[in-house]
């Protein structure tokens, strides 16, 4: 079993829809869960963190963590065919330490116009 | 501005050959890193420096080296290259002061490798 799981895909869906993307894991020592983007033949860029359990927002896109069922997810709001790309979660257990970050598998999207 | 640049971005060789991959960052960051993106874009750490030293260095074969002159170079040498080493190698940078990993990385525009 990997230490991240994440659907691959590929989802499609229309333009103006609600998007859930998803990631589990099964290390508890996780603290830090992340939400990278990447472009088609482009390296990720970070889209969001969050730090422990809860929700953080920034514009369209909310992350949640829920530490009790190791369960992540980003929501993206009135997709935008400019969403389209690969969406990558990764964690690592903590800020400091020569700790590494451990990416899902990625989910590949594509919003329709 | 390039913030991460790789060097070459599209490279092809022959089994067996040697070959190496350049990376540098204008960021001024302290931790360096190589990953390597396969086909199902599983993307895996390889070597991570900070300040020129080595602090992470997963299960990759001896015939990977990285160097790193400074803390804004970290060069890929990759000896006797094979089939499976085939792949798309990012190169990333995070800023952190206290030796260890940033959860904020910025990658490289890869350089994509492929072993005929």
């Amino acid at each position: 079993q990997k230490e991240v799981e994440q659907d691959p895909g590929p989802l499609s869906v229309p333009e103006g829809a609600i998007v859930s993307l998803n990631c589990t894991y099964s290390n508890s020592a996780f603290q830090y869960f992340m939400w990278y983007r990447q472009y088609s033949r482009k390296g990720p860029e970070l889209l969001m963190y969050t730090y422990s359990s809860g929700n953080k927002e920034d514009g369209r896109f909310t992350a949640q963590v829920d530490k009790s069922s190791k369960y992540i997810s980003l929501f993206i709001r009135d997709s935008q065919p400019s969403d389209s790309a690969t969406y990558l979660c990764a964690m690592t257990p903590g800020r400091q330490g020569a700790q590494k970050l451990v990416f899902g598998q990625g989910t590949r999207l594509t919003i329709n116009p | 501005d390039t913030a991460v640049s790789q060097t070459p971005k599209y490279l092809v060789t022959q089994m067996g050959n040697d070959k190496s991959i350049k990376c540098e960052q204008n960021l001024g960051h302290d931790t360096m890193y190589w990953y390597k993106q396969d086909s199902k874009k599983f993307l895996k750490i390889m070597f991570s420096y900070n300040n020129k030293e080595l602090i992470i260095n997963e299960t990759v074969p001896n015939r990977f080296s990285p160097k790193s002159p400074d803390k804004a170079h970290l060069n890929l040498h990759i000896n006797s290259l094979e089939l499976g080493d085939s792949a798309v190698y990012f190169c990333a940078s995070s800023q952190d002061g206290n030796g260890g990993i940033d959860y904020e990385q910025y990658f490289g525009p890869g350089t994509r490798l492929t072993v005929t």
